[in-house]
C-alpha cells in the first residue's frame, strides 16, 4: 500500500498570508495526485487533480505542484473560506487509493 | 446540478448489517463508476470500494473484503453499499463519490455529504 504523509498536521496562517502543504508519497505516484477540500459537516470538494491541475471553480490562489513523491499545495492569499481541512490522495495504484491523514488550516 | 446523496444510516449493533444507497442526479450515472469512501470521528479519510461504470468489476479494501459488497441498479440511478457483521471501528460517515470520467486522471470528482453509521451496542 502506498503511504501519503502529509504535514504539518496544523497550519495556522493569517488571512492574507501565504500557506504552504506538503504531502510526500512512500513510492512514486507520478503525477496522479489530487487535492481535496473538507469543511466541517461538508463533503470533500475536489481542488486539484493530476498533481497541478486546477479543477472547474477551482480558485487562481490555489495551485499543486510536485511529482514522484513530493507534493505541495500552495494558498497565494488566504481568504476567510479557506479555512479547511485538505487532504492529497494517490491515484496511480488504482483501484486502491490512499489520502493523506489530512493538514488543517486555521487562522492564526 | 451534478450530486450524490447518500442514505441508510443509522445505528447498528456489532456483528449486524447495514445498507447504504447513493442516489445520483444531475449526470448520465451509467457511465461512472463510483466509489465509496468512509471517515472515522476526527479521523482522515479511508478508500473502501468501487464498482465500475457497468459493475462488471468491483474492488474492496482489504479491511472490507469478504464482509461488504458494492453494487449498483443503473436504472435507478443508484449505488449501494451491503455492510456485513460491522465492528465497532467502522464507526464513520460514509461518502460516495464520483471516479471522473477521465481515464488517465481517475480521482474523485463529486463527493457526497455522506451518511452516518453508527456501531454500538
Amino acid at each position: 500500500e502506498i503511504v501519503m504523509t502529509q504535514s504539518p498536521a496544523i497550519l495556522s496562517v493569517s488571512p492574507g498570508e501565504r500557506a504552504t502543504l506538503s504531502c510526500r508519497a512512500s513510492q512514486s505516484v507520478s503525477n496522479n495526485l489530487a487535492w481535496y477540500q473538507q469543511k466541517p459537516g461538508q463533503a470533500p470538494r475536489r481542488l486539484i487533480y493530476g498533481a497541478s491541475t486546477r479543477a472547474t471553480g477551482t480558485p487562481a490562489r490555489f495551485s499543486g505542484s510536485g511529482s514522484g513523491t513530493e507534493f505541495t499545495l500552495t494558498i497565494s492569499s488566504l481568504q476567510s473560506e479557506d479555512f479547511a481541512v485538505y487532504y492529497c490522495q494517490q491515484y496511480n495504484n488504482w483501484p486502491v487509493y490512499t489520502f493523506g491523514q489530512g493538514t488543517k488550516l486555521e487562522i492564526k | 446540478q451534478v450530486q450524490l446523496v447518500e442514505s441508510g444510516g443509522g445505528v447498528v449493533q456489532p456483528g449486524r448489517s447495514l445498507r447504504l444507497s447513493c442516489a445520483a442526479s444531475g449526470f448520465t450515472f451509467r457511465n461512472y463508476a463510483i466509489h465509496w469512501v468512509r471517515q472515522a470521528p476526527g479521523k482522515g479519510l479511508e478508500w473502501v470500494a468501487v464498482i465500475y461504470y457497468d459493475g462488471s468489476n468491483k474492488y474492496y479494501a482489504d479491511s472490507v473484503k469478504g464482509r461488504f459488497t458494492i453494487s449498483r441498479d443503473n436504472s435507478k440511478d443508484t449505488a449501494y453499499l451491503q455492510m456485513n457483521s460491522l465492528r465497532g471501528d467502522e464507526t464513520a460517515v460514509y461518502h460516495c463519490a464520483r471516479e471522473s470520467g477521465n481515464p488517465s486522471s481517475p480521482h474523485m470528482d463529486v463527493w457526497g455529504r455522506g451518511t452516518t453509521v453508527t456501531v454500538s451496542s
